[in-house]
């Protein structure tokens, strides 16, 4: 059972463009909700993350929406750069263990 | 800077071995996971440790065992390979109650089994 649902499974934007990743989950519990962003031959990362009290989080470039009645949130990429290519995975938790999507490669063209 | 080391980076064994895959965080965390991730299913949980000798499974622990013997020690073994256990492995390490629940994750080992 997938509890965390993530797509697109691949996204191509050009250089400068606003890629957009979504998530949908089913456990109402859950309450952290952190993206991921992995690189060729490296570990997941954590870029940002957010709690369901609010409804949107920005970090530099980087911005997380949030529906809470339609348990879904998003990643928004603003001002897309080559070196943004990358796997991402949003998650899910509610304890110490996270439920991962199941990623997203991310192609921006110069 | 947190650190998460994993033993090999490109592993390649035989159908039957026995094989383990050793992590090592030096951040003092409490808690410890193994995943494995394959293309379109993400990150999966397969066993996870919240203290020294402590183990639970996770979604996928069919065909594994862990041990954790020291804090900073996670090992992941694979009783006896098998082909459908081609994947590559992701051990990650976090300490509770940080509010974020970040994990940090080590390079990964790509395992063949053949």
């Amino acid at each position: 059972q997938q509890q965390v649902k993530q797509s697109p499974q691949s996204l191509i934007v050009q250089k400068g463009g606003i890629p957009i990743i979504n998530c949908a989950y089913e456990n109402t519990a859950f309450d952290y909700f952190p993206w991921y962003q992995q690189f060729p031959g490296k570990g997941p990362a954590l870029l940002i993350a957010i709690r369901p009290d609010v409804s949107e989080k920005k970090e530099g470039r980087f911005t997380i929406s949030f529906n809470k009645s339609a348990k879904q949130f998003s990643l928004h990429i603003m001002d897309s750069q080559p070196g943004d290519s990358a796997t991402y995975f949003c998650a899910a938790s509610k304890s110490e263990k996270l439920v991962f999507g199941q990623g997203t490669r991310l192609t921006i063209n110069p | 800077d947190v650190k998460v080391t994993q033993s090999s980076r490109y592993l390649v064994k035989r159908t039957g071995e026995k094989v383990f895959l050793e992590c090592v965080q030096d951040m003092d965390h409490e808690n410890m996971f193994w995943y494995r991730q394959d293309p379109g299913l993400g990150l999966r949980l397969i066993y996870f440790s919240y203290d020294v000798k402590m183990k639970e499974k996770g979604d996928i622990p069919e065909g594994y065992s862990v041990s954790r013997e020291k804090k900073e020690r996670f090992s992941l073994i694979l009783e006896s390979a098998s082909t459908n256990q081609t994947s590559m492995y992701l051990c990650a390490s976090s300490s509770p109650g940080t509010g974020g629940n970040e994990q940090y994750f080590g390079p990964g080992t790509r395992l063949t089994v053949t």
